[in-house]
């Protein structure tokens, strides 16, 4: 099974920050990776696909980058509404795996 | 609109059974894979078990493996989850998730969430 790992754990940062958060496989997935965002009490919603592809409807601020076992989440100006813990997820094969998670927090 | 609406949660004693159900509207349910994740309170994001659209092929993570049984009738637009032998450790707030691209069983994001249901295993 492929394990993801995610850092930091958690992240603080001020309003206009750029700010990354990384996340690598166990093994080569290739870009076969999802990012999701999940604010306080809701559901996890889609951000990026494909390592790279931004989901419709998603800030262009948000951006993925990496292939192979190296990825990353890149928000280039943060916003008081990015609030939220980030999860990478990989689906290039079964199980499909998360990683445990980046809590967001705004300075 | 695309929505999923998850339902069947509750309180229930350790050993015991329960279904969930996720009700699908606004797409073609048929035609995409439907996944299950579940959260644990204050913990991340735990991926259960997939299903097919046509619904021949099934995955399950070895945590639920032999206990929980997806499945789905894509006659009433609906994805279920039969879970048995529950134990305290199965408390959590239970998804459902669509796969993000049609006809295909791999290689899919999932696009769409339900809000959740909530299961509790406590004697």
């Amino acid at each position: 099974d492929i394990q993801m790992t995610q850092s930091p754990s958690t992240l603080s940062a001020s309003a206009g920050d750029r700010v990354t958060i990384t996340c690598r496989a166990s093994q080569s997935i290739s870009s076969w990776l999802a990012w999701y965002q999940q604010k306080p009490g809701k559901a996890p919603k889609l951000l990026i696909y494909k390592a790279s592809s931004v989901e419709s409807g998603v800030p262009s601020r948000f951006s993925g980058s990496g292939s192979g076992t190296e990825f990353a989440l890149t928000i280039s100006s943060l916003q008081p509404d990015d609030l939220a813990t980030y999860y990478c997820q990989q689906y290039n094969s079964y199980p499909y795996s998360f990683g445990q998670g980046t809590k967001l927090e705004i300075k | 609109e695309v929505q999923l609406l998850e339902s069947g949660g509750g309180l229930v004693q350790p050993g015991g059974s329960l279904r969930l159900s996720c009700a699908a509207s606004g797409f073609r349910f048929s035609s995409y894979a439907m996944s299950w994740v579940r959260q644990a309170p204050g913990k991340g994001l735990e991926w259960l078990s997939a299903k097919s659209g046509s619904g021949d092929s099934t995955y399950y993570a070895d945590s639920v493996k032999g206990r929980f049984t997806i499945s789905r009738d894509n006659s009433k637009n609906t994805l279920y989850l039969q879970m048995n032998s529950l134990r305290v450790e199965d408390t959590a707030v239970y998804y459902c998730a669509k796969s993000q691209v049609p006809q295909t069983y791999y290689y899919c994001a999932m696009d769409v969430w339900g809000q959740g249901t909530t299961v509790t295993v406590s004697s």
